[in-house]
C-alpha cells in the first residue's frame, strides 16, 4: 500500500488551466476506474470533487474534470478561481477491499 | 445532513480507544463506511473500511491486526476499536460515508493523541 504519487504543489493565474497528475500501479489507478479527487482547505472536512476517474457530484462546478491514462489519472482545474486554492488529494480503490490516497498537491493561485 | 464523531483523546503508547461515528439525517444502511485520518500537517490516510453489510472489511498495513471496524446499521453507528496504540496514530480521525468507491460525507473528525 505505496501512497500515489502527487507533485506537492502547482500554480496558476486567475482564468488559467492547471492539471494534477496523480500516478499509482496496475493494483490501483492502472487496475480499477475507482479514482476520486477531493478538495481540503484548512480547518474544514475534505470535500469530493470527482468519483469513478470523471465523474462530478452534483454542486461541483464543470470547471473542475477528471481523467485517466494507465497509472496515471489526472484532475484539472479550467478558469482558476481564488477560492480554488486548496489541498487536493487524489485516492483509488486498489487490490483487495483497500484504498489508498496521493500526498496531496497544494493549488496556489497567483 | 452530519456524522458525528467521538471517543478522541489523549492516551498513552500501548493501550486502546475506541472511536464512534454517529450519522443523523441520513441513513448509512446502504452505503460503506469508512475512516480516514490526517497526521498534523501531514496528508490524508485511508484506515479502515467496512460495506454496508459487513461483508467486506478492510485495513490499512500500517493498522492491521491492531484496529477493527464495525457498525451497527439499527443504531446509524459506526465503530474503530484501536489497540496497542503508537505515537504515530496521533492524527485526527474522520468518519466518511461512502459512495461507490469514494468518500462522499464527511464528519468534523476526532483528535487522538497518543503520548506518554
Amino acid at each position: 500500500q505505496s501512497a500515489l504519487t502527487q507533485p506537492r504543489s502547482v500554480s496558476g493565474s486567475p482564468g488559467q488551466s492547471v492539471t494534477i497528475s496523480c500516478t499509482g500501479t496496475h493494483s490501483d489507478v492502472g487496475g480499477y476506474n475507482y479514482v476520486s479527487w477531493y478538495q481540503h482547505r484548512p480547518g474544514k472536512a475534505p470535500q469530493l470533487m470527482i468519483y469513478d476517474v470523471t465523474e462530478r457530484p452534483s454542486g461541483v462546478p464543470d470547471r473542475f474534470s477528471g481523467s485517466k491514462s494507465g497509472n496515471t489519472a489526472s484532475l484539472t482545474i479550467s478558469g482558476l478561481q481564488s477560492q480554488d486554492e486548496a489541498d487536493y488529494y487524489c485516492c483509488s480503490y486498489a487490490d483487495g477491499y483497500n484504498w489508498v490516497f496521493g500526498g496531496g498537491t497544494k493549488v496556489t493561485v497567483l | 445532513v452530519q456524522l458525528v464523531e467521538s471517543g478522541g483523546g489523549l492516551v498513552q503508547p500501548g493501550r486502546s480507544l475506541r472511536l464512534s461515528c454517529t450519522a443523523s439525517g441520513l441513513t448509512i444502511d446502504d452505503n460503506a463506511m469508512h475512516w480516514v485520518r490526517q497526521v498534523p500537517g501531514n496528508g490524508l490516510e485511508w484506515v479502515s473500511g467496512v460495506s454496508w453489510n459487513s461483508a467486506n472489511i478492510g485495513h490499512a498495513d500500517s493498522v492491521k491486526g491492531r484496529f477493527s471496524i464495525s457498525r451497527d446499521n439499527a443504531k446509524n453507528s459506526l465503530y474503530l476499536q484501536m489497540n496497542s496504540l503508537r505515537e504515530d496514530d496521533t492524527a485526527l480521525y474522520f468518519c466518511v460515508k461512502g459512495r461507490r468507491d469514494a468518500f462522499e460525507i464527511w464528519g468534523q473528525g476526532t483528535a487522538v493523541t497518543v503520548s506518554s
